[in-house]
């Protein structure tokens, strides 16, 4: 199974700050790499597929990056609606897999 | 409207078996993998299993394999998970999503609790 290993567990940001998590996988997995929004009590939403592809309807401070095993989501200015746990997602193979999740929270 | 609604979460006992079910309406159901994923109570997302279009190719994550069978019917639009034989780990919100590069359309969720 490809583990997914994100960093940092959670961090503390204001609104307008940029902010980065990043994302490891155990293999290599192309540009197979999604990212989740979840809000509590809420189901996930996606942010990226296909490693950089901004999914429909999602605002453009949203963006992703990398390939193979090393990926990043950045949010470029941080909205108070961003508040939430985010989490990456590799589609390259099965058992499809997440990783731990990464909690933004307002400092 | 597009959505995905989950149906048929409870508290049962170890042991005990439960059927989920899952809607689907606003696009077309028989063109698209679908999945369960679940998430234990304070804990994150597991993938649970998927299906394909036509059903005819089915995975399952190790720890459900055996125990779980997700199936669907196109013709009523809806994807199932048939739980038995039902552990205390296995507690979560049951999500059925929709796979289309991503897990791009997610239902509500229904909660199963397993516990004596």
């Amino acid at each position: 199974d490809i583990q997914m290993t994100q960093s940092p567990s959670s961090l503390s940001a204001s609104v307008g700050d940029r902010v980065t998590i990043t994302c490891r996988a155990s293999q290599r997995i192309s540009y197979y790499l999604n990212w989740y929004q979840q809000k509590p009590g809420k189901a996930p939403k996606v942010l990226i597929y296909g490693a950089s592809s901004l999914q429909s309807g999602v605002p453009s401070r949203f963006s992703g990056s990398g390939s193979g095993t090393d990926f990043t989501l950045t949010i470029s200015s941080l909205q108070p609606e961003d508040f939430a746990t985010y989490y990456c997602q590799q589609s390259f193979s099965i058992p499809r897999t997440f990783g731990q999740g990464t909690k933004v929270e307002i400092k | 409207e597009v959505q995905l609604v989950e149906s048929g979460g409870g508290l049962v006992q170890p042991g005990a078996s439960l059927r989920l079910s899952c809607a689907a309406s606003g696009f077309i159901f028989s063109s698209y993998w679908m999945s369960w994923v679940r998430q234990a109570p304070g804990k994150g997302l597991e993938w649970v299993a998927n299906i394909k279009q036509d059903g005819s190719e089915r995975n399952y994550v190790d720890s459900v394999k055996g125990r779980f069978t997700i199936s669907r019917d196109n013709a009523k639009n809806s994807v199932y998970l048939q739980m038995n034989s039902l552990r205390v780990e296995d507690t979560a919100v049951y999500y059925c999503a929709r796979e289309w590069n991503a897990f791009d359309m997610w239902g509500q969720g229904t909660m199963v609790s397993v516990s004596s």
